[in-house]
């Protein structure tokens, strides 16, 4: 199975306040997980991946933060939020041979 | 650094015409090569894909072919549907384990 799990599907917040996001795979040990961003109109922006328990690679500077606490779990956070972090997330993960990369069904974040 | 560049949108066609969305790339190696499918309000569908240079990758009609003198991965179809109507994403996937999406085109079809 290549199913992904996120959660919340939606999110409303104020400006200046903590996010969690959560994202938790089914299938195959110890896959290469990915937390992208598309913002309105736009496409995808890598912003961390990580290869492993406790291995996080960020992509680009910015206000958020990553953390892969099991095997199968990889969760995005921020400790405070700004207007520009609006967007959608999505979470992915590859396939066993790196191969194909499978997307979650996304969060969407709006910040107020 | 990687790059992939869709021919910019939207593009708006009438039921039944044929429908090409151009894209090309820039990479090390030999990545593979997909386009994705965005239906409103939802995530990313891989829509089909090639890993190597004159693979044919296709699915519901739609087919791209993995050009590698040409860099190109260009998507087509030959007799779109209403509901076709969607963003299209085209990316890559290197050997190390990472995409770079190009920034969608937004197809619509009228019937």
């Amino acid at each position: 199975s290549q199913t992904i799990h996120q959660w919340p599907a939606t999110l409303v917040q104020p400006v200046g306040s903590p996010l969690s996001l959560e994202c938790t795979v089914e299938g195959t040990s110890n896959p290469n997980l990915y937390w992208y961003r598309q913002a309105a109109g736009r496409g995808l922006q890598l912003l961390f991946y990580s290869v492993g328990i406790g291995q996080i690679s960020s992509e680009v500077p910015q206000n958020l933060s990553a953390s892969r606490p099991q095997d199968r779990q990889f969760i995005l956070s921020s400790k405070k939020l700004l207007l520009s972090d609006s967007g959608f997330y999505l979470c992915a993960r590859n396939s066993g041979n790196q191969e194909t990369q499978y997307f979650g069904p996304g969060t969407r974040l709006l910040v107020l | 650094g990687d790059s992939v560049t869709q021919m910019e949108g939207p593009v708006t066609l009438s039921e039944e015409a044929f429908l090409t969305i151009n894209c090309t790339y820039t990479a090390t190696g030999y990545p593979s090569l997909f386009w994705y499918v965005q239906y409103p309000g939802e995530g990313l569908q891989l829509l089909l894909k090639a890993t190597k240079a004159d693979d044919k990758g296709s699915n519901k009609g739609f087919e791209a072919t993995y050009r590698k003198e040409t860099t190109s991965f260009h998507l087509e179809k030959g007799s779109v549907q209403v509901s076709d109507s969607a963003v299209y994403f085209c990316a890559l996937l290197t050997n190390a384990g990472k995409s770079t999406f190009g920034d969608g085109t937004t197809l619509t079809v009228k019937p």
